[in-house]
């Protein structure tokens, strides 16, 4: 099956700063990578995705990169401000319609 | 609104009386998941339906049954839990496993 490794697992950024956060995955068919935003005791909330067919994806302050020959992919965050403070998710997915997830990025935005 | 529900939202067991819990979507998605999520661990996949196929996962325990009487509908049995089963229960939703998942807010389980 399908391995993420997610990196870091915590991250302290000034606000204003910029955060990263990258995973690895396993599978060479997994075409579909989401990140999800969880804040504590809330479900998941999907931030933003990226398919295999495209390199890098953005929408406003943030963006996800995709490397698919060294099966990487990261999540760019610019600008934190500190409702951005949440536990990061990154997820994989491909043919067999399941979603593994990385073990999650514990960001605190220090204002 | 189209959506994902869970109930109870909060439910508290005892140990070994069984407990059921449900999901239901207004979505008309095809696929849907049981996910058991611990205190700052990733959500893990127990088992999914897509459609009436059931698929569970190698290491999800004997103790959890899923039941999916019709589209709309999808429930999580646990027959005798135990206080490692103290976890959130997230129930998921898909349009043919196209990988977007639409989560359900979640049932905090606790075991006495």
């Amino acid at each position: 099956g399908e391995n993420v490794e997610q990196h870091p697992s915590t991250l302290s950024v000034q606000e204003g700063d910029s955060a990263v956060i990258k995973c690895t995955y396993s599978d060479s068919a997994s075409n579909y990578f989401p990140w999800y935003k969880q804040e504590l005791g809330k479900r998941p909330q999907l931030i933003i995705d990226i398919r295999s067919n495209v390199g890098e994806k953005k929408d406003q302050r943030i963006a996800v990169t995709l490397n698919k020959t060294a099966k990487h992919f990261s999540l760019h965050i610019t600008e934190t401000q500190p409702e951005d403070s949440a536990v990061y998710f990154c997820a994989a997915s491909g043919p067999d319609y399941k979603l593994s997830f990385g073990a999650g990025t514990t960001v605190t935005v220090r204002a | 609104d189209a959506m994902v529900i869970q109930n109870p939202r909060y439910q508290v067991t005892q140990f070994g009386k069984p407990v059921t819990l449900s999901c239901s979507q207004t979505l008309n998605h095809n696929v849907m998941y049981w996910y058991q999520q611990k205190s700052s661990q990733a959500p893990k996949l127990l088992f999914h339906y897509y459609d009436k196929d059931f698929n569970n996962e190698a290491d999800t325990p004997d103790n959890f049954q899923s039941r999916r009487p019709n589209t709309s509908f999808c429930f999580l049995d646990i027959r005798s839990p135990g206080l490692g089963d103290a976890a959130m229960y997230l129930c998921a939703t898909s349009r043919g496993g196209g990988g977007l998942l639409f989560f359900g807010p979640g049932t905090r389980l606790t075991v006495l």
